[in-house]
Formats: C-alpha cells, sequence, structure tokens
C-alpha cells in the first residue's frame, strides 16, 4: 500500500528556531500534498496545499512566511516552521494521494510530527 | 460549503458489544465519504469509504459503514468491539466534483473508548 513517511516524529526546540519538517512519499509519486495541523482533542486543519514544482497554496489565515513549504520533488515536501514561538507547539501531519488521484481517493497519511516549542 | 458533524465527542463501549460512531454530513452536490482512525501520537489511517452502490460499506478491521442519503448520515458500526479500537475516530466528505483535495472536510473526531 501507499507509505507516506514523516519525519521527525516529534522535536524540541527553542523559542525563535526554525524547524524543518519532512514528508516523503515512498512507493509512489505525489505531485500534490497536504499539510494539516491538529490541536489537542481537536479535527485537523488544512493548513496549505503542496504542489511539486510550484508555490504552494494556503489556507485562510495561515501565514506563508511563518510557515515555509518546499515541494522541490514528486516524493518529498517539506514544512519549515520559522522564528518558533510557543502558540506553534502542535501536531503537524501530512498527506498524499496515489496518482490519479481522483475525488474518491483517500488520502494517505504520515505519522505526524509533535512540535513544541519552548 | 462542505460540513461534517460528529455528534459525540466520546463513546464508551463495553468489549464485545456492538460500537457506533455518529457521523452527518453536508455537502451541495454527491458525496464521498471516508472513515479514518487516529491512535496516539500517529496518523490518520483509512478505514473505509463510500462512493456509490450499496448503502453498506465494508472496511478495514471489521468495520463497516452505512451511508443514509435522507438522513444525510454515514455512521461507523463494528459488530464486536475489542479494547483495541480504542482511538480517536474521524468522518470526513468530499464533493465528487473535487479533484484537486482542497475541499476534503474532517469531523470534530470521537474518541472511542472500549472498557474490558
Amino acid at each position: 500500500g501507499a507509505v507516506v513517511s514523516q519525519h521527525p516524529s516529534w522535536v524540541i526546540c527553542k523559542s525563535g528556531t526554525s524547524v524543518k519538517i519532512e514528508c516523503r512519499s515512498l512507493d509512489f509519486q505525489a505531485t500534490t500534498m497536504f499539510w494539516y495541523r491538529q490541536f489537542p482533542k481537536q479535527s485537523l486543519m488544512l493548513m496549505a496545499t503542496s504542489n511539486e514544482g510550484s508555490k504552494a497554496t494556503y489556507e485562510q489565515g495561515v501565514e506563508k512566511d511563518k510557515f515555509l513549504i518546499n515541494h522541490a520533488s514528486l516524493t518529498l515536501s517539506t514544512l519549515t516552521v520559522t522564528s518558533a514561538h510557543p502558540e506553534d507547539s502542535s501536531f503537524y501531519i501530512c498527506s498524499a494521494r496515489v496518482p490519479p488521484g481522483t475525488a474518491n481517493s483517500p488520502l494517505h497519511f504520515g505519522n505526524g510530527t509533535r512540535l513544541t516549542v519552548t | 460549503a462542505q460540513s461534517v458533524a460528529q455528534p459525540e465527542d466520546q463513546v464508551n463501549v463495553a468489549e464485545g458489544n456492538p460500537l457506533t460512531v455518529k457521523c452527518t454530513y453536508s455537502v451541495s452536490g454527491n458525496p464521498y465519504l471516508f472513515w479514518y482512525v487516529q491512535y496516539p501520537n500517529r496518523g490518520l489511517q483509512f478505514l473505509l469509504k463510500y462512493i456509490t452502490g450499496d448503502n453498506l460499506v465494508k472496511g478495514s478491521y471489521g468495520f463497516e459503514a452505512e451511508f443514509n442519503k435522507s438522513q444525510t448520515s454515514f455512521h461507523l458500526k463494528k459488530p464486536s468491539a475489542l479494547v483495541s479500537d480504542s482511538a480517536l475516530y474521524f468522518c470526513a466528505v468530499r464533493d465528487i466534483r473535487d479533484n484537486y483535495g482542497q475541499n476534503f472536510v474532517f469531523g470534530p473526531g470521537t474518541r472511542l473508548s472500549v472498557l474490558p
């Protein structure tokens, strides 16, 4: 089955530093990947759609300069949280669909990254 | 606009008993419906989906879901719950006209606890 690998699974960083999270599709090529944020006991909030070879599409209210997304290859998308602050502490999850990716295709998720900013 | 409601934050059931996790949806066109399960500090795992055809859909780990168009519901069910089924369950909907994934809407989640 389709596997999405996310790394690291958890990270602790100091306030003001930047953190990079990687999302890889291991056995398929993903032209589009999705980044979600999940607060405790809440649902997933779509942050942005990452498109290979072009700029990401951000959801309303998500700061694109703070959450930098790069999708440089068909198997890798990265999310960089710049100048992290404690309020950025959260669980970040990426997902992708196996091409051709029609509307009835399920999303395949990474295992998430728990970010704690101290 | 699409939306998904899961009216119960928490469902408790005894091991061996049947379980139901409720989901209702709202979408302008015809829906594709999905159920996912999330274990602590993990991503979401796909359980099952409804596209068309038979209203009763069978999925992974013995789960099934029943699509009811008149009630706009897609409740998740399992005849006999296991302690290992304890997790967070998400219902999701997508408009069939959407091929790019931006309109994949998740419900708020229901925490299922199966008691031994």
